[in-house]
């Protein structure tokens, strides 16, 4: 059962440079989330997913974009980076709205320098 | 809107002593709330939810929560702590299709 899956697990980006993060899940859930963690700041939500088709922003969407082609993948875009998203992004799956959990990936920890 | 406080950003206990994370939420509806624990360089793992019915919730590896409503509190115990315990615990809440997370509590277990 591999749940959600992310790549890479780590990377070190040049200041300018864009990349994608990639974040794919295998139960079929239609719900999908990217965070990013930055420390003693818990978990900020950048942008979600209801389903394939359809995102939104979340709180800090700000030099970040998504898509959503279809309901396994959720990649999460960095334009021109900045030292400012040095975090660790995780990406995050829940099957339906109320009491049912989200399923976490492992993280990506990126390094903008 | 809601949101999440967790008190106490570390936590320091014995081993064998007992666990309480403090988590109090702010919602206009009714909440779910969740107990998530982060072991180092891993994602987040479910430790616990509540959603309806029994308020006193247990959950994996010996920890439970309660959930008062007239507190808006969903704290954390565990009666006697184990090494294996320490890590990173967060509090989360939702009401729709965003969840919202407390800033985390480091618990530290001293042998």
């Amino acid at each position: 059962n591999a749940g959600v899956t992310q790549t890479p697990k780590f990377r070190i980006l040049k200041i300018g440079q864009s990349m994608t993060l990639q974040c794919t899940q295998d139960m079929n859930h239609n719900y999908m989330y990217w965070y990013r963690q930055d420390p003693g700041m818990g978990l900020k939500l950048i942008y979600y997913s209801v389903g394939a088709g359809i995102t939104d922003k979340g709180e800090v969407p700000n030099g970040y974009n998504v898509s959503r082609s279809t309901t396994e993948d959720f990649p999460l875009r960095l334009e021109l980076a900045a030292p400012s998203q040095t975090s660790v992004y995780f990406c995050a799956s829940v099957g339906g709205l109320g009491n049912q959990p989200q399923h976490f990936g492992d993280g990506t920890r990126l390094s903008i320098l | 809107a809601q949101s999440v406080t967790q008190l106490g950003s570390h936590v320091s206990v014995s081993e064998g002593a007992l666990v309480l994370l403090r988590c109090n939420y702010s919602s206009s509806v009714p909440p779910y709330l969740f107990w998530y624990v982060q072991y180092p360089n891993q994602g987040l793992q479910l430790l616990l939810k509540y959603t309806t019915g029994a308020t006193l919730v247990k959950g994996i590896n010996g920890f439970e929560a309660e959930f008062k409503k007239s507190e808006t509190s969903f704290h954390l115990t565990k009666p006697s702590a184990h090494m294996s315990d320490a890590a990173e615990y967060f509090c989360a809440v939702t009401t729709g299709n965003q969840f919202y997370f407390g800033t985390g509590t480091s618990l530290t277990v001293i042998p």
